[in-house]
């Protein structure tokens, strides 16, 4: 059963950079079928993807974001990570990571998701 | 603003059935999905593709699209069904992803 599960800071500081790391389990993020996806929400809104990536390095980010977002893989480590720079108070949300099917546009499955506070 | 738009609160009588919608161009061209998050919890895809269910959803969840709009009926609405819903598709480029804005759904 293919699992999902992120890890990294819960605190950063304003203007500093986000790191998340998302380890892949029962299954291998060398998928040809699949992309990885980071999706985040803010505390009590709505669900907005930040980006995927191919095992092969091929990615798409938001346009809103493109400028400050990186999206990277480790294979060896079944791992795909999350960078995004520069932060502010309007990042603050759950991170959560998951398997994307790019073209039939779905999701599954879901990280638990990680809560990233941006403050000083 | 997204450019899939879905009502904001949706509610049902316990075992009614309720459609949850979702709007856009992009729906004529892409796939939809659908979410379901309850609150603290990571959503859960419970539709995508023309009509298809993950293992494990009820079949009481049905999906359907027709023109711009993308529907998420409920037959029979359960007390656990009560959660907010998200559609997924393609932005209207179509190059990349959205989502929609959420329907809260309430069971009464």
């Amino acid at each position: 059963q293919l699992q999902l599960q992120e890890s990294g800071p819960g605190l950063v500081k304003p203007s500093e950079t986000l790191s998340l790391t998302c380890t892949v389990s029962g299954g291998s993020i060398s998928s040809t079928s699949y992309y990885w996806g980071w999706i985040r929400q803010p505390p009590g809104k709505g669900l907005e993807w930040i980006g995927s990536m191919y095992y092969s390095g091929t990615t798409y980010y938001i346009p809103s974001l493109e400028s400050r977002v990186t999206i990277s893989v480790d294979t060896s480590k079944n791992q795909f990570s999350l960078k995004v720079r520069s932060v502010t108070a309007a990042d603050t949300a759950v991170y959560f990571c998951a398997r994307h099917d790019y073209g039939f546009n779905w999701f599954d499955p879901w990280g638990q998701g990680t809560l990233v506070t941006v403050s000083s | 603003s997204s450019e899939l738009t879905q009502d904001p609160a949706v509610s049902v009588a316990l075992g009614q059935t309720v459609r949850v919608t979702c709007q856009g161009d992009s729906l004529r061209r892409y796939y939809v999905s659908w979410y379901q998050q309850k609150p603290g919890q990571a959503p859960v895809l419970v539709m995508y593709g023309k009509n298809d269910r993950p293992s494990g959803i009820p079949d009481r969840f049905f999906g359907s699209t027709s023109g711009n709009t993308a529907s998420l009926t409920i037959t029979g609405a359960q007390a656990e069904d009560e959660a907010d819903y998200y559609c997924n598709s393609r932005d209207s480029s179509g190059d990349h992803v959205a989502f929609g804005g959420g329907t809260k759904l309430t069971v009464l």
